[in-house]
């Protein structure tokens, strides 16, 4: 069974640019994954970001980027601040109507 | 403003049955695949269920393929998600949502409601 794999954490310090992966464990992410991201702060729902993986959900600000990187697909933040500390998880499409989320990443700003 | 509020979670004993409820405002309902995300206590999200447009196509985790049925009723724009026999990893808050791109890309989210299977 496919893995999707997310670093379980990374730091960025405030102003500075962070880019969070997500990958496969057998194989490489192609935009036909159509990889989505999510934020998600303690105790609240997810919020797409990044759907299809570089359309920018209604509302969020451009300093969140997305892209394939190599054989990844890629969450930029740029000019981090303070309140994107947050879970961020990815999601790609499998096929045949499965989709699967990695683990997620812990991001820390400080 | 696309809204989706979910309802019928609560607490239920091993091996007994929910329907979970979500009422969808904003969009097109019958024109957007939709799907269910739980995520247990303290761990990550799982995708759990879609379901297309029409209702006519469905797709299941393998944890829950056999004992979960979703289903929509596009004239009431409310999305469904029947649990039977359900089990302790089952505890969970479950999120609809709206997906982007067919059954793929969850977009807007509902608060979640929480489902607790204990004895």
């Amino acid at each position: 069974q496919t893995v999707v794999t997310q670093e379980p954490s990374f730091s960025v310090s405030p102003g500075g640019t962070v880019t969070l992966t997500c990958g496969l464990s057998s194989g490489s992410v192609s935009t036909s994954y159509y990889p989505s991201w999510s934020q998600q702060t303690p105790g609240q729902a997810p919020r797409t970001l990044i759907y299809s993986t570089n359309t920018r959900s209604s509302g969020v600000p451009d300093r969140f980027s997305g892209s394939i990187l190599g054989n990844k697909a890629a969450l930029t933040i740029t000019g981090a601040q303070a309140d994107d500390e947050s879970d961020y998880y990815c999601v790609l499409y499998m096929g045949r109507g499965i989709s699967v989320f990695g683990g997620g990443t812990k991001l820390t700003v400080l | 403003e696309v809204q989706l509020v979910e309802s019928g979670g609560g607490l239920v004993q091993p091996g007994g049955s929910l329907r979970l409820s979500c009422e969808a405002s904003g969009f097109t309902f019958r024109s957007y695949a939709m799907t269910w995300v739980r995520q247990a206590p303290g761990k990550g999200l799982e995708w759990v269920s879609a379901v297309s447009g029409s209702g006519g196509d469905t797709y299941y985790a393998d944890s829950v393929k056999g004992r979960f049925t979703i289903s929509r009723d596009n004239s009431k724009n409310t999305l469904y998600l029947q649990m039977n026999s359900l089990r302790d990893d089952d505890t969970a808050v479950y999120y609809c949502a709206k997906t982007e791109v067919g059954v793929a890309a969850p977009g807007a989210w509902g608060q979640g409601t929480l489902v607790t299977v204990s004895s």
